[in-house]
């Protein structure tokens, strides 16, 4: 059962375009969203988060846009860098108070920003 | 920024050996995590771990699996006996303490080759 989806699974833009990732889930008890970004040959580094309270968050060039009722998110890249390219997860978890979130990640989004 | 090594990064074995997969998470944290990630699907969560115990294990977290850290040293997943099903990349992560708001900071990611 995929309880967080990602689109596109790849995407291509060109250097100072706007990225658009989007990422949608099933379960309403989910309260925390953390984006992920990956290189090559490196961990996966948190990038940004947000939760329900939120409809956005930004941080920088990077924002995330927020529909509860939809259950939908979306990351926007602006002004894409080729130094942006990597592969974008997705996760959600739920409150566990002290027994440790648990992160259910999407498949990724591999962005490719060319020149 | 605060760094978890794994060590080996990559991994053959024939199935039916035993493995032992190692973490060195960041040296102030007390929640461990292995996720498992099988080629051209997402991470799945697999166990967290904390003050000596397992917390929440997934039904992807088989008998033959376990997990420990002795002493302060090595997170470590075992696997006895693999199965070639196991093959996959296992992901480990630790965060400071757990609940929702705390980051989890992930490794780079073992490759095990079950043969």
């Amino acid at each position: 059962q995929q309880q967080v989806r990602q689109s596109p699974q790849s995407l291509t833009v060109w250097e100072g375009e706007t990225a658009i990732l989007n990422c949608s889930y099933e379960d309403s008890t989910f309260d925390y969203f953390p984006w992920y970004w990956q290189f090559p040959r490196e961990s996966p580094a948190l990038l940004i988060a947000i939760r329900p309270v939120s409809n956005k968050k930004e941080d920088g060039r990077f924002t995330i846009f927020f529909n509860k009722r939809e259950k939908k998110l979306s990351l926007h890249i602006t002004d894409s860098q080729p130094g942006d390219s990597a592969t974008y997860f997705c996760a959600a978890s739920e409150d566990y108070g002290s027994s440790g979130n648990k992160l259910i990640f999407g498949i990724g989004t591999l962005l490719s920003v060319k020149p | 920024g605060p760094k978890v090594l794994q060590i080996p990064s990559h991994q053959i074995i024939d199935m039916g050996q035993m493995v032992t997969l190692n973490c060195d998470p960041v040296s102030n944290h007390l929640y461990f995590y292995w996720y498992k990630q099988i080629l051209g699907q997402q991470m799945e969560f697999l166990v967290n771990f904390y003050n000596g115990k397992v917390m929440e294990k997934s039904k992807l977290f088989k008998d033959q699996f376990s997990v420990e850290r002795p002493d302060g040293s090595y997170f470590t997943l075992k696997i006895q006996p693999t199965a070639l099903e196991d093959s996959a990349v296992y992901f480990c992560a630790s965060s400071l303490v757990g609940g929702r708001s705390y980051e989890q900071y992930f490794g780079p990611g073992t490759r095990l080759t079950v043969l």
